[in-house]
């Protein structure tokens, strides 16, 4: 089956600890995205890839890495300087980034800093 | 790109009608609406995407108005399953907090 995995789906981690989490997709889709969703709100971009061995910052990169050296894996690094950390986070992807083009998301992933 | 406007939350009986709002006024000529849902602790999941004319498909119904500063996504007949957050965003703009569907049996 065609889709994008996320794993863990919960993560816990004590703060001042830096923690990746893993975003795969088999969709040969070129855009990928990390958002971030805290309870009762919207979903804020965090970091966005339109290519191998690119990516560009969305609206709250500030604490967060990525890297992106393969097509199908856009792992997003929590590190220890972001503030805030626990949180529900969401990798996408899509075809590309025209305007027609639709994200598919995957399961999520919980993580909760101690 | 353009930011669209929705109602906070909606409730309907199961086996009727639906109708949600977007409002995007700033949308330009090349934005498409797409609509998405969120089951609670999920990743949001496609619905249905249109530009200008009205889209069907086996999951809801995207009425787009003529000037394009607002849809409406049709849920033909609510079911238990359809209650979720249902969000609407012009092409790759920001996820707003979407309107939240409850829905009576």
């Amino acid at each position: 089956d065609g889709g994008i995995t996320q794993s863990p789906k919960y993560l816990f981690r004590k703060e001042g600890q830096n923690v990746t989490l893993s975003c795969e997709q088999n969709l040969n889709h070129d855009a990928m995205y990390w958002y971030r969703q805290d309870p009762g709100q919207g979903l804020r971009l965090i970091y966005y890839s339109q290519i191998v061995n690119d990516f560009q910052k969305g609206d709250i990169a500030e604490g967060y890495s990525v890297s992106r050296e393969k097509k199908e894996s856009f792992p997003l690094t929590v590190t220890s300087a972001q503030k805030n950390p626990t949180a529900f986070y969401l990798c996408a992807s899509s075809e590309g980034q025209g305007p027609g083009d639709t994200q598919y998301f995957g399961p999520g992933t919980r993580l909760t800093v101690l | 790109d353009a930011k669209t406007t929705q109602p906070n939350s909606m409730e309907s009986n199961e086996e009727e009608p639906v109708h949600l709002p977007c409002n995007h006024s700033t949308i330009s000529g090349t934005d498409y609406i797409h609509w998405y849902r969120q089951l609670p602790s999920q990743g949001p999941e496609y619905v249905i995407h249109g530009l200008t004319s009205n889209v069907n498909n086996r999951m809801a119904s995207l009425a787009i108005a003529e000037d394009r500063k607002s849809s409406t996504l049709i849920l033909h007949r609510a079911t238990l399953r359809d209650a979720a957050v249902y969000y609407c965003i012009s092409s790759l703009a920001p996820f707003g907090a979407g309107t939240t569907v409850t829905v009576r049996a």
